[in-house]
């Protein structure tokens, strides 16, 4: 079975600096995706990013990029000039697509949050 | 945003009581699921659905059945409820052409007092 472990419950950053997020998984699959998603106060669950394992280079979504260490079974997640509507909780998450093969669904396990905080 | 809707928003129960929540999507999304949210633990998958009728369990699964018609809905079923299934309830969607991205609904939170 998969973990995902998230070491830092909490974590707070001023507006415009830069923060990361830590990430780490056990798996003993050699192809899976990786998942950032934000839980805001408002509690919807949304899609930051997205990794696929065999592809070398760190996915980027405008602010936001990862660090993918494939070896280490880390996904960090760096934050660019933080804003006000970044606070939330962030969840990393994995996912193994040989469900896909089967037919039997893309099933996530989660890690359990780092709650961020930014202020002014 | 995808079209997903969960119903209640909200739900307070007394123990030993059956419980369904529902699922509304109205994507056609082949997968749905049914995740719990409690601090400390992050989302757990209890249930998930392939098709019409094909179900299967998650990590979760003791205490709680689904049920899944129709394409477009699906309910979860807590049969006798228990202060421990306290928590918020996400459905979520996928599809066929993309199965590795996931839309959630807005949550279920329930309370067994």
């Amino acid at each position: 079975a998969q973990t995902v472990t998230q070491s830092q419950p909490e974590m707070s950053v001023q507006e415009a600096e830069t923060v990361t997020l830590s990430c780490t998984y056990d798996t003993s699959e050699n192809n899976y995706y990786l998942f950032w998603y934000k839980q805001p106060p408002s509690r919807q669950m949304i899609l930051v990013i997205r990794q696929e394992a065999y592809k070398q280079q760190n996915a980027t979504e405008n602010r936001f990029s990862v660090n993918f260490q494939k070896a280490a079974k880390s996904f960090s997640l760096k934050i660019s000039d933080s804003q006000l509507g970044d606070t939330a909780m962030y969840f990393c998450a994995f996912m193994n697509p040989s469900y896909i093969y089967t037919g039997t669904a893309s099933k996530l396990t989660f890690g359990t949050g780092t709650r961020l905080q930014v202020t002014l | 945003d995808a079209g997903i809707t969960q119903s209640p928003r909200h739900k307070v129960t007394e123990t030993g009581t059956p419980v369904t929540l529902r699922c509304h999507q109205t994507e056609n999304h082949r997968y749905m699921y049914w995740y719990r949210q409690d601090p400390g633990h992050g989302l757990r998958l209890i249930h998930y659905s392939y098709g019409v009728k094909d179900t299967d369990k998650g990590e979760v699964s003791d205490g709680y059945s689904v049920s899944r018609s129709k394409t477009e809905d699906f309910l979860l079923t807590l049969e006798s409820a228990t202060s421990s299934q306290t928590s918020v309830y996400f459905c979520a969607i996928s599809e066929d052409r993309d199965p590795t991205e996931a839309f959630f609904g807005q949550g279920t939170r329930l309370t067994v007092v």
